[in-house]
């Protein structure tokens, strides 16, 4: 059974504050991870994706990918009020189920005014 | 406007009743799936289908059918076997060739039982 773990918080920061996320995986053939973030009541939007070690930024997201240690993260800096939701890891399947992805439970994240 | 459209919004079954999801989407993607999601839960996948005609069972797939008749049209029907349907049904769509291989979401069909 493939699996990705999150804790599930909720993870509470201040404004301006960095936010710190983070998913393990039990699939070691899978090679794409993504970050999606969901409203509370909305569906999920993608926040990043990321498929080589090492880090990736787009604008105050980060995402950091250990393939060795099985271990993606999310790093959100100046954190606002309106990056307030649950931050869901999902990772594809390795080999013929590349196509699919297993999703975390997700992390609630607060960022307080 | 391109995009992945859910129908209906919110839906109510009554007891033995059969309902059915509809799910198109205009992005000429290949792959579509079928998601559920409990309140405080991850998505769990019920049923996908990579082709025209052809479809697979994901991990809860019982008390559920599918059919994939067209590229932009995957609609899932929830049985009157599924004994515990109230959930958040959210479909997505994703190119199988070139590209990222990323999955993209429709706004979701919030299901509940009379």
């Amino acid at each position: 059974q493939k699996e990705v773990e999150q804790n599930s918080g909720p993870l509470s920061v201040p404004e301006g504050a960095i936010a710190s996320l983070n998913c393990t995986y039990s699939d070691r053939g899978s090679q794409s991870f993504f970050w999606y973030r969901q409203y509370s009541g909305k569906s999920p939007e993608l926040i990043m994706f990321i498929y080589s070690n090492g880090d990736k930024e787009d604008g105050r997201f980060t995402a950091q990918l250990n393939k060795a240690s099985q271990y993606v993260s999310l790093l959100i800096r100046d954190s606002q009020p309106s990056d307030s939701a649950t931050y869901l890891c999902a990772v594809n399947g390795g080999g013929g189920s590349n196509y699919k992805l297993t999703f975390g439970k997700g992390t609630l994240l607060t960022v307080n005014p | 406007d391109g995009g992945i459209t859910q129908s209906p919004k919110y839906l109510f079954r009554k007891e033995g009743q059969n309902v059915t999801l509809s799910c198109e989407q205009n992005l000429n993607h290949d792959a579509m799936y079928w998601y559920r999601q409990d309140p405080g839960q991850g998505l769990r996948l019920i049923y996908y289908s990579q082709i025209v005609n052809d479809f697979q069972k994901g991990d809860i797939a019982e008390g559920y059918s599918v059919s994939r008749e067209k590229k932009e049209s995957f609609p899932l029907t929830v049985t009157s076997a599924q004994k515990n349907p109230t959930a958040f049904y959210l479909c997505a769509s994703n190119a199988l060739t070139g590209g990222e291989n990323i999955q993209y979401f429709g706004a979701g069909t919030r299901l509940s039982v009379l």
